[in-house]
């Protein structure tokens, strides 16, 4: 199994520009989830699903549209980027069969820097 | 705001001693308390969780403590080794999926 793939590895915006960060998984996951890492910060959550067809905010939403149209993705858009959002995002996995979802799998993460 | 935080930002153990990372929390509502391991360039990695009605938990070379009465969580771990060198985040969670992450403590094994 690749577990949870995020493309690209990096990325450079200029603000107003719209992009989309890529997540997939092939561990049969029901729940997704996006993060952005700041440094010297923990992780927060931007949205999850906890299925597809099914999507709720977190912590951070605003600037962030996602959708989840099959199990494997979880594409997470930006609408028009901000030097704010440069950050490090993270896209994480989880299944039903560790029923607390504490364990979650993250990806190796995008690096964005918005101009 | 943060309801997880760590008490101090950096540690650094000689090889081979007892680590203690150190985390405090104000959400008594909390469920779940979980730790995770981030190396440098890599995404967080699950070390081990503990259930709120729990006081200890024992994974491999890994305990986590909880105490409840000062709402203090500490992760322990026994032998350090260079590969435990990475960043450590605290984590909570309460009846839904979603986790809440501290600031994370860096630990520097030195040799």
């Amino acid at each position: 199994n690749a577990g949870v793939t995020q493309t690209p590895k990096f990325q450079v915006l200029k603000t107003g520009q719209s992009m989309t960060l890529q997540c997939a998984q092939d561990m049969n996951h029901e729940y997704m989830s996006w993060y952005r890492q700041d440094p010297g910060m923990g992780l927060r959550l931007i949205h999850y699903s906890v299925g597809a067809g099914i999507t709720d905010q977190g912590e951070v939403p605003n600037g962030y549209n996602v959708s989840r149209s099959t199990t494997e993705d979880f594409p997470l858009r930006l609408l028009s980027a901000a030097p704010s959002q440069t950050s490090v995002y993270f896209c994480a996995s989880s299944s039903s069969l560790t029923p607390t979802y504490n364990e979650q799998f993250f990806g190796p993460g995008t690096r964005l820097t918005v101009l | 705001g943060e309801s997880v935080g760590l008490h101090l930002p950096t540690l650094s153990v000689q090889e081979g001693d007892n680590s203690i990372i150190n985390c405090a929390y104000s959400n008594s509502a909390s469920d779940y308390f979980i730790w995770y391991k981030q190396e440098s360039g890599k995404g967080p990695q699950f070390i081990i969780d503990i259930r709120s009605n729990m006081d200890k938990r024992q994974g491999q070379r890994v305990t986590v403590l909880l105490n409840k009465t000062v709402k203090h969580l500490s992760l322990q771990i026994a032998a350090t080794q260079p590969g435990d060198s990475a960043v450590y985040f605290c984590a909570e969670k309460g009846d839904d999926y979603k986790l809440s992450f501290g600031a994370g403590t860096t630990v520097t094994v030195r040799a």
